[in-house]
Parts: C-alpha cells; structure tokens; sequence
C-alpha cells in the first residue's frame, strides 16, 4: 500500500531535549516536505526535500533541521525543542511536478 | 501578502445541500496547481481534487467540483449534496514550481464545514 509514515504519532517532551520525528515514504517519490499546523495559520512549510542531498528552507525554518541521505526517508530534527514548537506535524511527499502530495497521518508534539 | 486566502474561517450547510468554500490565490507563475483537502477530526489530510493551471475544464470528483476562475484567480470547491460526514476542516492549497525547479506548496489557513442534519 502506497502511503507516508510518520512516527511517533504523539509525543510529548521537555525543553531541550533533542527529538527526531521520523518519515518514510514507499513511492519512490522525489518530493518531500514537513509542515507544522496551528490553529488560524494553517499548515506552514518548515522544510522541503527536491532529492536526495537536496533540502531547502520553507516558511518557518528556525529551530529545526532536516537530512535526506535516502530517497525514501526524511527525518525532521527539533535539536532544542521549545515551547512554541508544540504543534501538529506533517510529513508529505509527491512526484516532482503539479500534482497532489501524499500526507502522513501527523505527529502531535507537545513541548513543556 | 498571502498566497492562498481562505475567507470564511466557518460555513454551516444543510444536509443534502450544496455549499461552496472560497479560495483565492496569487502567484505570477504560469504553471502551477491547485488542491483542496480536508482534514475531519481525526487529524489525517485526505486529498479531494485538483486542478492544474492550464485545465480548460473545471476538475469534479465524484460529489466534489472546482470552480476554476483563472483571470479572478479563484478556485473555489463546490460540495454537492452535502452529508454529515462532510464535517471537517476544508484546506486550499497550491504547488508552484519556479524556473530553477524547485516547489512552493502553500496552504490556506482553512475553513471549518459543519453539516448540520
């Protein structure tokens, strides 16, 4: 079955303490993007992933990190988490062109 | 300025009727695409339709239509026959793809559809 893989699915942290959201996707898709959703903002870009070694910054970068050492896998990095980063987290990836991305099912962290 | 605007934060619609969320867009890109998703409580986007910049024809799917206006650049979604499953939050989104190759998604901010019986 096509489809995008995040985990955890919920998570909760302290601040500071260095966590690591995971993505897999099994479509051989050259895309991938994360995003954070908050209530009256919508879903922003963090990140974008164009191939592998490829990463660029999306709307709201500061405080992340991402890597893509392989196609199928782009993790995404919060070294120092903090309290403004408690959001909800989506990995997305699509073909390289205008067509619809693939979402996960989201991570809900929560930072105190 | 925003990319996407979604104006209507919440829509209520009668069960069975038809109702249309807004979305207005902006870009000086000639090729992109646009999409709706919707999003029910349970928090996962799912996918509804899609429509590419040089589609002549408004895309439908199923019980789901896209009203494309290029020269307004809108693109708004007609749910006909509205059910209670309908219930959710609508996004509108839109990929651009700059003459380096690389992607732009944006998203609206949403509008919340409740469907009442």
């Amino acid at each position: 079955e096509a489809q995008v893989t995040q985990n955890p699915r919920y998570l909760i942290t302290v601040t500071g303490k260095k966590l690591t959201v995971t993505c897999s996707q099994n479509m051989n898709h050259e895309y991938m993007s994360w995003y954070r959703q908050d209530p009256g903002l919508g879903l922003r870009q963090i990140y974008y992933s164009m191939n592998v070694e490829v990463t660029d910054k999306g709307d709201v970068p500061e405080g992340y990190k991402v890597s893509r050492k392989e196609k199928r896998n782009f993790p995404l990095i919060l070294e120092s988490p903090s309290p403004n980063q408690t959001s909800l987290y989506f990995c997305a990836s699509g073909e390289v062109d205008n067509s619809p991305l693939h979402f996960g099912n989201g991570t809900r962290l929560t930072v105190t | 300025a925003q990319k996407i605007t979604q104006t209507q934060p919440g829509m209520f619609v009668q069960e069975k009727e038809a109702v249309t969320l807004d979305c207005t867009y902006d870009t000086s890109d000639q090729s992109y695409g646009l999409f709706w998703y919707k999003q029910p409580s349970s928090g996962e986007m799912i996918f509804l339709i899609y429509q590419g910049s040089y589609d002549e024809q408004n895309a439908t799917e199923g019980r789901y239509s896209l009203n494309f206006q290029k020269a307004r650049k809108s693109a708004n979604l007609v749910i006909s026959a509205s059910q209670l499953g309908d219930s959710a939050m609508y996004f509108c989104a839109m990929r651009e793809i700059d003459s380096g190759g690389y992607q732009k998604v944006t998203f609206g901010t949403g509008t919340k559809l409740q469907v009442i019986p």
